[in-house]
């Protein structure tokens, strides 16, 4: 098994551009996570969704918009970058048939917005 | 609202020596806490929870609900512990979803 995959692993965007952002999993897993990592911050989370074809907001929503098209994708878009983007990305997954919540974490994206 | 605080961003000791990484909760309910373990070049992992009370690599945690407390503790630091250590909350049961709730984080360095 892979676990959790991202991609890309670093992006630089201009200010005003979009991107997205890819995660997969192939743990079967129900739920999946977007977080952020700033210094100081710690993660904090962006959306998350808790099946197919569902998504909600975390803490810090703005900005980004997400999709579950796939159970095993969750995908995070940028429509317009702002330098306040400018973080490391972490998506995670969680909760298989036997109800374990331990969250399993991707290597993580790192972007950049000028 | 819950909240994670570890109060000490960075932390240093030296090989054999104890160490204890600070962790406070704010949580109304009944919260599942967790410590995750990030070394370097590697992704974030789960190093305990507090419900399997088992101790990983040396490290234990003890809920003390009382001191709303969950603070990491291993007698003999070692070099390969060095790494960010984030504390996270969970509440137990309901519709959580297993949505966690991270610290800010400590970097801890060991020291040879």
């Amino acid at each position: 098994n892979a676990g959790v995959t991202q991609t890309p692993k670093f992006r630089v965007l201009k200010t005003g551009q979009s991107m997205t952002l890819l995660c997969a999993q192939d743990m079967n897993h129900e739920y999946m996570y977007w977080y952020r990592q700033d210094p100081g911050m710690g993660l904090r989370l962006i959306h998350y969704s808790v099946g197919e074809g569902t998504t909600a907001k975390g803490e810090v929503p703005d900005g980004y918009n997400v999709s579950r098209l796939k159970k095993q994708n969750f995908l995070l878009g940028l429509e317009s970058a702002a330098p306040s983007q400018t973080s490391v990305y972490f998506c995670a997954s969680s909760y298989d048939k036997s109800g374990q919540e331990t969250q399993y974490f991707g290597p993580g994206t790192r972007l950049l917005v000028l | 609202a819950q909240r994670v605080t570890q109060p000490e961003k960075l932390l240093s000791v030296f090989k054999g020596a104890p160490v204890e990484l600070k962790c406070n909760y704010s949580y109304s309910g009944s919260p599942e806490l967790f410590w995750y373990v990030q070394y370097s070049r590697q992704r974030l992992q789960l190093l305990l929870r507090h419900i399997s009370r088992e101790s990983i690599k040396g490290f234990t945690a003890d809920l003390n609900k009382g001191e709303t407390s969950f603070h990491l503790k291993k007698p003999f630091a070692q070099e390969e512990d060095s790494a960010m250590y984030y504390c996270a909350l969970n509440r137990a049961g309901g519709t959580s979803y297993g949505k966690l709730t991270f610290g800010q984080g400590t970097i801890l360095t060991v020291h040879p």
